[in-house]
């Protein structure tokens, strides 16, 4: 059971926007700054969104994120084939002294 | 570019002890904090442990306390996880990754990561 709860799929067409959700608590969420990493079949995970909605160099600006209370939501507007993946929201937990992962959410492009 | 290399997975029986290593390149490593993530075959990702940009501090998941020690060499570019004691459930691709902190000098996000090497516990 992990300690972020996301959905554990979503699915879209092309040019679909997509939402993925992401829940927690005061300890994590609520306190402390969200970030999104875009797992691709058989690859490492790659850092999508951080520091709640703050996109890396090269990152898509598809791809955004926000966060409200103890929630933070990913966004995919024009959905592509190749957003197929896995993603994964985090944040670090002041109660359990260290970063926590969400469940992971499997993204299907229809 | 930035590189993170892992090495040192296989095959252990369980209570046997593995120590991976990550090699770093494209960044000056000594500036910046470390960190081990696993992730179980079909599973999601769980955090292992991170190391400051010096050595001070250390932290460790509740799950690998007192089992798994993490270090580095910052004038070799290297990070380590020394694994004893290792369990079935400890079976994972283990990815090293920068940790980024924030201005308040508390881990962040994990902004670059290896490859991953495997670790089978099994006998």
């Amino acid at each position: 059971q992990s300690v972020l709860t996301q959905p554990p799929s979503a699915s879209g067409t092309p040019g679909q926007r997509v939402t993925i959700s992401c829940s927690g608590s005061s300890s994590n969420i609520g306190t402390n700054t969200v970030n999104w990493y875009q797992q691709l079949p058989r690859t490492a995970p790659k850092l999508l969104i951080y520091s709640n909605n703050q996109r890396p160099s090269g990152v898509p600006d598809r791809f955004s994120g926000s966060k409200s209370g103890t929630s933070a939501s990913l966004a995919i507007s024009g959905l592509q084939s190749e957003d197929e993946a896995d993603y994964y929201c985090a944040a670090y937990d002041d109660s359990l002294n260290g970063p926590v992962f969400g469940g992971g959410t499997k993204l299907t492009v229809l | 570019q930035v590189q993170l290399v892992e090495s040192g997975g296989g095959l252990v029986k369980p209570g046997g002890s593995l120590r991976l290593s990550c090699a770093v390149s494209g960044f000056t490593f000594s500036h910046y904090y470390m960190s081990w993530i696993r992730q179980a075959p079909g599973k999601g990702l769980e955090w292992v442990s991170y190391i400051s940009s010096s050595s001070t501090y250390t932290n460790y998941a509740d799950s690998v306390k007192g089992r798994f020690t993490i270090s580095r060499d910052n004038a070799k570019n290297s990070l380590s996880l020394q694994m004893n004691s290792l369990r079935a459930e400890d079976t994972a691709v283990y990815f090293c990754a920068r940790l980024t902190v924030d201005p308040a000098g508390d881990p962040d996000y994990f902004d670059y990561w290896g490859q991953g090497t495997l670790v089978t516990v099994s006998s």
